[in-house]
């Protein structure tokens, strides 16, 4: 039943090393969307992708790259992880037009 | 560049009362939402204003959009403490009417009902 899904909720992880986030939405939307919530619950927008094709871009380091294999997965993968990289990444979806965006349960990253 | 404020930050208030959380944007858009946060959790839509004095109600909660003003109320009528969340507006960057589904969300507004 659930609608946007993320693997895994909690990643705790060393400095340097690579890691990944997965993110499934069963809605049929055909948007999906990375955002990053830093501790003082700003959210800003990483990446979106329509139908596997890349659309936002964001001014995100290289280290972080976006992959949707279809239109119901998109993951996240991150290399060489800093600490500021620490956060909560929510995966979202939506219809390309004006529908609303649903957004996933979120992935809390801490790197020590 | 789009920016978004809201205003209050913190709003402490106590059960029964009226207030209004305001969300301001510094460039033209006519697509904004508005999302509750619990702590811990994931963000939950709660509506969708896509036209001018465009007005959206769901039980004591009730947001409206002025494009001319570029600015969103979210208004709570009779607070209650399941109320207690933040409150984030998000406003699409795209202008005169085409969306591109890049949401700019504002700084969120964490409400704190109070029996």
């Amino acid at each position: 039943d659930t609608a946007v899904s993320q693997t895994p909720k909690y990643l705790v992880t060393q400095m340097g090393n690579d890691k990944s986030i997965k993110c499934e939405q069963n809605l049929g939307h055909d948007t999906m969307y990375w955002y990053k919530q830093d501790s003082k619950k700003f959210l800003k927008i990483m990446f979106s992708y329509n139908n596997k094709e890349l659309i936002i871009n964001e001014t995100v380091p290289n280290r972080f790259s976006p992959k949707s294999p279809d239109k119901a997965h998109l993951n996240l993968h991150i290399n060489s992880l800093e600490l500021g990289d620490s956060a909560v990444y929510f995966c979202a979806s939506s219809s390309y037009s004006v529908d609303t965006q649903y957004f996933g349960p979120g992935t809390r990253l801490t790197v020590l | 560049e789009l920016k978004v404020e809201q205003n209050p930050l913190f709003l402490s208030m106590q059960e029964g009362k009226n207030y209004t959380i305001y969300c301001n944007y510094s460039t033209t858009s006519d697509r904004l939402y508005w999302y509750r946060q619990d702590p811990g959790k994931s963000l939950e839509s709660l509506f969708v204003l896509l036209s001018n004095g465009a007005v959206k109600q769901e039980g004591r909660l009730m947001a409206s959009l002025d494009t001319k003003a570029r600015l969103s109320t979210l208004h709570i009528t009779a607070a209650v403490h399941d109320l207690s969340a933040t409150y984030f507006c998000a406003v699409d960057a795209g202008r005169y009417g085409g969306a591109t589904n890049k949401l700019i969300f504002g700084t969120g507004t964490l409400l704190a009902v109070q029996p």
